[in-house]
């Protein structure tokens, strides 16, 4: 059984740029769901994908996008970096027959925008 | 007022001490998890509650829906428990988790 890998693990961007973060997902899984976690707080969801579609979306701004892939392996992509993007990225994947199957994280990725 | 609150935010005990952190939430939900959140900042699932008990090794949950209350014990705390406990719940209808802002747990030996 495998688990959920994010990539990069660290990522230091500038303002303006566009950064693109990685998550697998965990074999029988077919659904993603991204997180941003700000220093001290909690985690806040940013969308979730199901079958190659975002499913559920949060209070994010169009410039946060993603994608999913056949394989339910997922992308995060962030347009325009501002300097408040800066936080831990979780990915987490679960399946969609409902929150009974649980869920399994990945380590996160630390963006940092200068 | 957030959806899920936790208490106490922060708290420190003496290895070998009872240990309860709490977790309220004010929305119908499906499912209630405890989670733990290390330095590092990657996310371990402890348990997944939607009535009752659970119990795995010296980590207890337990889940009152009538009250929307929810609370973790640990026994016989262990520096090696120290990290961030944090609370999240699936909403009843819907499909993101809610997360509550986590307790930090520092267990002194």
């Amino acid at each position: 059984e495998t688990g959920v890998t994010q990539s990069p693990t660290h990522l230091i961007k500038t303002r303006g740029q566009q950064v693109t973060l990685r998550c697998s997902s965990q074999s029988g899984h077919n659904t993603v769901s991204w997180y941003q976690q700000a220093l001290g707080q909690g985690p806040q969801f940013i969308f979730q994908y199901y079958r190659e579609e975002e499913n559920g979306r949060g209070n994010f701004p169009p410039r946060f996008s993603g994608l999913q892939f056949p394989n339910y392996s997922s992308e995060l992509n962030v347009n325009a970096l501002e300097l408040d993007d800066s936080a831990l990225y979780l990915c987490a994947s679960s399946s969609l027959r409902g929150p009974r199957w649980g869920y399994t994280f990945g380590s996160g990725t630390r963006l940092t925008v200068v | 007022k957030n959806e899920v609150e936790q208490s106490p935010q922060n708290l420190t005990a003496q290895e070998g001490e009872f240990i309860t952190i709490n977790c309220s939430y004010s929305v119908g939900i499906s499912a209630l998890h405890w989670l733990q959140q290390h330095p590092g900042g990657g996310i371990v699932s402890l348990f997944m509650l939607s009535s009752g008990k659970k119990k795995h090794g010296r980590l207890i949950a337990t889940i009152n829906i009538q009250e929307k209350h929810s609370s973790l014990h640990i026994t016989a705390s262990h520096p090696r428990d120290s990290a961030v406990y944090i609370c999240a719940v699936n909403r009843e209808y819907g499909n993101k988790l809610v997360f509550g802002a986590g307790t930090i747990l520092r267990v002194k030996s």
